[in-house]
């Protein structure tokens, strides 16, 4: 009964260079969440997916982020051209409904960009 | 943006004691409400939820309790044990939206 899986978990990458994370949600959920945790601060939504579509990303920077939940395969969220202020940690949740409901979080992936 | 936050940042408790953490919320249109666990370098771990249309809901040593008309919402812990020692959030839904508080750390001394 695997919960949701995120990889890398920890990610380290250069300025200007390209971040991917990968999130696959709980087996039968298809709607999937990102967030971003930075240290001392809460939880932020990013954007909501579900399969092949994009619900809601008015969390996500306007530039070089992306997201992405096809059809088969897992969620990948992308940052390009990474800096230093992206360096956090990145959380999905996936649950079996939209989105008011209990949402189901993976470990997360550090990144950090030197 | 919505402000999900705590009264305090940090609790400690004797084991065997019971702990209360706060939450405070500003949109009294909220209409329901989580309560998450997060251990050290893990992910959020959900542990109760609540609907506005209740006031109060148990657990397994988890009740929370929420207060609209001063828009509060509290989660108690009986017989704090040691694995609780974590950072616990509370999560407001309005908007079409979770918004995240910033967390109690809980620390539980032996």
């Amino acid at each position: 009964n695997a919960g949701v899986m995120q990889n890398p978990r920890h990610l380290v990458r250069r300025r200007g260079q390209e971040a991917r994370l990968r999130c696959s949600p709980v087996k039968g959920h298809s709607h999937v969440y990102w967030y971003r945790q930075l240290p001392e601060e809460g939880l932020k939504f990013m954007v909501y997916l579900q399969k092949e579509n994009i619900i809601d990303e008015s969390g996500m920077p306007k530039e070089r982020f992306s997201a992405e939940f096809p059809k088969e395969g897992p969620s990948i969220l992308r940052i390009q051209q990474v800096v230093r202020g992206d360096s956090a940690a990145y959380f999905c949740a996936s649950s079996p409904r939209g989105f008011k409901e209990t949402q189901y979080f993976g470990p997360g992936t550090r990144l950090l960009v030197l | 943006g919505e402000n999900v936050g705590l009264h305090l940042p940090t609790l400690s408790v004797q084991e065997g004691d019971n702990s209360i953490i706060n939450c405070a919320y500003s949109n009294s249109a909220s209409d329901y409400f989580i309560w998450y666990k997060q251990e050290s370098g893990k992910g959020p771990q959900f542990i109760i939820d609540i609907r506005s249309n209740m006031d109060k809901r148990q657990g397994q040593r988890v009740t929370v309790l929420l207060n609209k008309t001063v828009k509060h919402l509290s989660l108690q812990i009986a017989a704090t044990q040691p694995g609780d020692s974590a950072v616990y959030f509370c999560a407001e839904y309005t908007g079409n939206q979770f918004y995240f508080g910033t967390g109690t750390s809980l620390t539980v001394i032996p």
